[in-house]
């Protein structure tokens, strides 16, 4: 199994350029997460699906929209990039809900600069 | 919200040495994983660990989820064990882990 996979690996953007980040995970997971972790910080989460056709937002979910047409992607789009989205963007699963049963597996992320 | 906080913050060691790193959390948990992010910002899972005791070679983790705290211990210290370690932790109910500051190690030569 790949894992967890995110592709771009590194972006630059210029201010009020849109794009996507893909995510992509095998272990056919139900549950999948968007983070991201600003320089110096833990991370934190900007929305999560917890199955294909089902998301919610989470603690930063301004500026983001996300997709789950299918068990093994999460997309996220940025659609006006602005400087305060520089930062270094997690996809995460899990097999079920979060509980003292199943913990979460990070991708290697995605570098964002917005200029 | 539940605040979770690591101790120390910044940790610089020989190679050999042994260290504990520390995770407070203010609330009750229903689960705690620590995580090392490697200088490359990989995170990679060490421990899921929401009570008790677990041991993988070097490395070790107890959480007493009664008195809110967790230890991550790393024996013989080697270069490779530098970056920054992160607890992360689970509330019932909700989706999403919340994580503490990370304590930055540096294991020198």
């Amino acid at each position: 199994n790949a894992g967890v996979t995110q592709t771009p690996k590194f972006r630059i953007l210029k201010i009020g350029q849109s794009m996507t980040l893909q995510c992509t995970q095998d272990m056919n997971h139900n549950y999948m997460y968007w983070y991201r972790q600003d320089p110096g910080m833990g991370l934190k989460l900007i929305y999560y699906s917890v199955g294909a056709g089902i998301t919610d937002k989470g603690e930063v979910p301004n500026g983001y929209n996300v997709s789950r047409s299918t068990t093994e992607d999460f997309p996220l789009r940025l659609e006006l990039a602005a400087p305060s989205q520089t930062s270094v963007y997690f996809c995460a699963s899990s097999f079920g809900r979060l509980s003292s049963y199943n913990e979460q597996f990070f991708g290697p992320g995605t570098r964002l600069t917005v200029l | 919200g539940i605040q979770v906080e690591q101790s120390p913050p910044d940790l610089i060691l020989q190679e050999g040495a042994n260290s504990t790193l520390r995770c407070n959390f203010s609330d009750s948990v229903n689960n705690l994983q620590w995580f090392h992010q490697n200088p490359w910002g990989q995170l990679i899972n060490l421990f899921y660990i929401p009570s008790g005791t677990k041991q993988n070679g070097r490395l070790s983790a107890t959480t007493v989820a009664t008195e809110r705290y967790s230890l991550l211990y790393i024996s013989s210290s080697q270069t490779t064990d530098s970056g920054v370690y992160f607890c992360a932790v689970h509330l019932q109910g909700a989706q999403k882990l919340v994580f503490g500051q990370g304590t930055r190690l540096t294991i020198n030569p």
